[in-house]
């Protein structure tokens, strides 16, 4: 099965505060992606690769900025943060698109 | 706006009973549905999937049937378990959009 880890696995920052969150994962898988949860939303896409140094927008990407240094490690860039941004976010991974393999999430409060 | 769409928000059933959750979607490119289960403090995993060849689609206790002409799907859970407590997701993706858009969830609390 697919190993997806995320870290940190909980974060308290400040609103304006800078925050990276980091995802890598370990079966060459294609797409990787980055999804945040909130009750009453759902799973909202937010920025997903398909390679290293490939990048493309989701649903919700505002106020956040994404980076595919390699085929393993893909991050999430918050560099203002703000309560709104508070969320459970997940990364996943998968090697055709049709199939995500998902971290155990980040928990990410902004006070 | 939601391009997929889950009622209800949140059911109970009793143990042996069969679960019914309802998925519809607006865009007609969508051609592929995958469900996945969240069970609590989890992260959520593929359940099943269908795509727009189908009309149903069954591994064990787990049924998606399919109505393309009103765009409408729903997963029934047959002999509903306590086990099966858990947010159900549907999602949808296009030929070539690469990425899944998931709805908001239905929660799912099996009484014994």
């Amino acid at each position: 099965e697919a190993a997806v880890t995320q870290s940190p696995r909980n974060k308290v920052t400040v609103t304006g505060g800078n925050v990276t969150l980091s995802c890598r994962q370990t079966n060459s898988h294609n797409y990787m992606y980055w999804y945040r949860q909130d009750t009453g939303h759902g799973l909202r896409l937010i920025h997903y690769s398909y390679g290293a140094g490939n990048l493309q927008i989701g649903d919700v990407p505002d106020g956040y900025k994404a980076t595919r240094t390699t085929q393993e490690d893909f991050f999430l860039l918050l560099e203002l943060a703000s309560p709104s941004q508070t969320s459970l976010y997940f990364c996943a991974s998968s090697e055709n698109w049709n199939t995500l393999y998902f971290g155990a999430g980040t928990r990410l409060s902004v006070l | 706006q939601q391009q997929v769409r889950q009622s209800p928000q949140s059911l109970t059933v009793w143990e042996g009973e069969t679960t019914i959750l309802n998925c519809s979607y607006e865009d007609s490119t969508f051609d592929y549905f995958p469900w996945y289960r969240q069970f609590p403090g989890k992260s959520p995993a593929l359940l099943i999937a269908i795509s727009l060849v189908s009309n149903k689609k069954e591994d064990g206790r787990f049924t998606i049937f399919f109505n393309k002409r009103e765009k409408k799907l729903s997963l029934h859970i047959t002999d509903s378990q306590p086990g099966d407590s858990a947010t159900y997701f549907c999602a949808a993706s296009y030929q070539g959009g690469r990425a899944l858009i998931f709805g908001t969830g239905t929660t799912v609390s099996v009484s014994p």
